[in-house]
C-alpha cells in the first residue's frame, strides 16, 4: 500500500546531540513538509519541498535543517541549536498537480522526539 | 488577528447529540479550506474539505463564510468514535497550509 513512513516512531536523545528523522513516501509525491506539534497547539510548518533538491523554510526553521536528493525522502535534521526540540514531529506529502496552499496532505505517522 | 482561531474546547457531549464548532480565519485571498480530524498521539486526516456552497457527507456538514471569514463544521447524531480534536486549515498567503490548534470533541454514553 501506498504511504508516509517516519522513523522512528519514538526517540530519546540527550540535550546538545543532533538527530535525523526519516521520512520516506511511496506516493510518487512532489511535495513533501516537515511539520511539529507541541501540546494544546496547532501544527507549525518547519521546511518545505515542492521539487527534489529544492527546499524552502517554513515559519520555525531555525535549528532545524532538511535534505531532498531523492523524491521519495525528506529527512529532517534536529540540531543542537533548537532550543526546545521535544516536540511531536510529522511529515507530509502531496501531489504537484495541487496548488501547493491546496489539496488533501497525507501525513505519517510521526515522530515523538524527547530530548533529555 | 491570529491566521485561524478556534476554541479549543472540550466540548462535552453526549451520544446522539448535534454538535457545531467555528473557525475563522484571517487570510481573506484563501481559496481552499479543510477540516481534519486528529485523534490523541496520532497524525491529522482530512476529514472533509469545505467548498463554497456547502458540502455534506453522511453525519458531518462543513459551511464557507467568506463574508465573515469563517468556516463552520455540523455534526449530527454525536457517535462515540466522534471524539477527537478537530483542525481546522486553510490556504496561507505564502502557499502553505495553516493549522488551527483544534477543537477537541469528546462524546459521553
Amino acid at each position: 500500500d501506498g504511504g508516509i513512513t517516519q522513523s522512528p516512531k519514538y526517540l530519546f536523545r540527550k540535550e546538545g546531540q543532533n538527530v535525523t528523522l526519516s521520512c520516506e513516501q511511496n506516493l510518487n509525491h512532489d511535495a513533501m513538509y516537515w511539520y511539529r506539534q507541541d501540546p494544546g497547539q496547532g501544527l507549525r510548518l518547519i521546511y518545505y519541498s515542492q521539487i527534489v533538491n529544492d527546499f524552502q523554510k517554513g515559519d520555525i526553521a531555525e535549528g532545524y535543517s532538511v535534505s531532498r536528493e531523492k523524491k521519495e525522502s525528506f529527512p529532517l535534521t534536529v540540531t543542537s541549536a533548537q532550543k526546545n526540540p521535544t516536540a511531536f514531529y510529522l511529515c507530509a506529502s502531496k501531489g504537484l498537480w495541487q496548488r501547493v496552499n491546496t489539496g488533501e496532505l497525507f501525513f505519517g505517522e510521526g515522530s515523538r522526539l524527547t530530548v533529555l | 488577528r491570529k491566521e485561524v482561531e478556534q476554541d479549543p474546547g472540550p466540548f462535552n457531549v453526549p451520544e446522539g447529540a448535534t454538535v457545531a464548532f467555528n473557525c475563522t480565519y484571517s487570510n481573506s485571498a484563501s481559496q481552499s479550506f479543510f477540516w481534519y480530524r486528529q485523534d490523541c498521539r496520532k497524525e491529522p486526516k482530512l476529514l472533509m474539505s469545505v467548498y463554497s456552497s456547502g458540502n455534506e457527507d453522511g453525519r458531518f456538514t462543513a459551511q464557507l463564510n467568506r463574508a465573515s471569514q469563517y468556516i463552520s463544521l455540523l455534526i449530527r447524531d454525536s457517535k462515540l468514535s466522534d471524539s477527537a480534536t478537530y483542525l481546522c486549515v486553510h490556504g496561507g498567503s505564502q502557499g502553505n497550509l495553516i493549522f488551527g490548534k483544534g477543537t477537541k470533541l469528546s462524546v459521553k454514553p
